[in-house]
């Protein structure tokens, strides 16, 4: 069936280093969605990408959905210890009545 | 404020004695849909809802039923709880009944633990 996969599970780094987490699908995608869900939190909305190749910036967060619309990547800039959390992307399954969410990269920083 | 509420938080129950988590949301949102979150697996669907009374299988359905009786509400219920259901459980809602670009938006989970 169809599959998000994200690497890599876990990722530790320290304050100030970038973090890159990479989603792939099995199958071409209508779009792509990013959630966040902090340590002992639900996960929350962060940003949908739709066009092929499409960029977007949020601060020092930078998504982008690949040109066959089959990958994305989240990219973190400086990372700070408020970005700790874990980090899913989900693509639509083909019906479209469901979510497939990849098993979310966790991000580590220390100080 | 917009929300999707669960109750109970925590709950810890024995095998085999019936449990039912609430899940309510007030954006009159068509689409509900809950998940079962476990380490390593990420989030998985075990059963959602396109409008009232419409439900459907998600990916991990065996040991849970739910009902859509109101759009608002979307209970999940175990008639006989095993230990393997002992798990972090999110209700989410969205806007229409295409998931295609519609954001999910999770209530704060329930925490099960099944002895």
């Amino acid at each position: 069936g169809q599959q998000v996969m994200q690497i890599p599970q876990y990722q530790h780094v320290q304050e100030g280093e970038d973090f890159t987490t990479y989603c792939n699908s099995s199958t071409t995608l209508s779009n792509i969605q990013w959630y966040k869900q902090r340590p002992g939190g639900h996960p929350v909305f962060l940003i949908q990408l739709v066009k092929s190749g499409e960029v977007k910036k949020q601060k020092r967060l930078t998504f982008q959905f690949g040109e066959a619309k089959k990958n994305s990547s989240l990219h973190i800039t400086a990372t700070q210890t408020t970005d700790v959390g874990t980090y899913f992307c989900a693509g639509p399954e083909e019906a479209g009545t469901a979510l497939i969410f990849g098993k979310g990269t966790t991000l580590s920083v220390s100080s | 404020e917009a929300q999707v509420t669960q109750n109970p938080r925590y709950l810890i129950t024995v095998t085999g004695k019936k449990l039912t988590v609430t899940c309510s949301q007030n954006m009159n949102h068509e689409y509900m849909s809950w998940y079962r979150q476990d380490p390593g697996l990420g989030l998985r669907q075990i059963y959602y809802s396109m409008n009232v009374e419409v439900t459907d299988k998600g990916d991990v359905p065996e040991g849970y039923k739910v009902s859509r009786k109101e759009k608002r509400n979307f209970p999940l219920i175990l008639e006989s709880p095993s230990p393997n259901q002992t798990s972090l459980y999110f209700c989410a809602s969205a806007r229409g009944t295409v998931l295609a670009k519609n954001i999910q938006y999770f209530g704060a989970g329930t925490r099960l633990s099944v002895l």
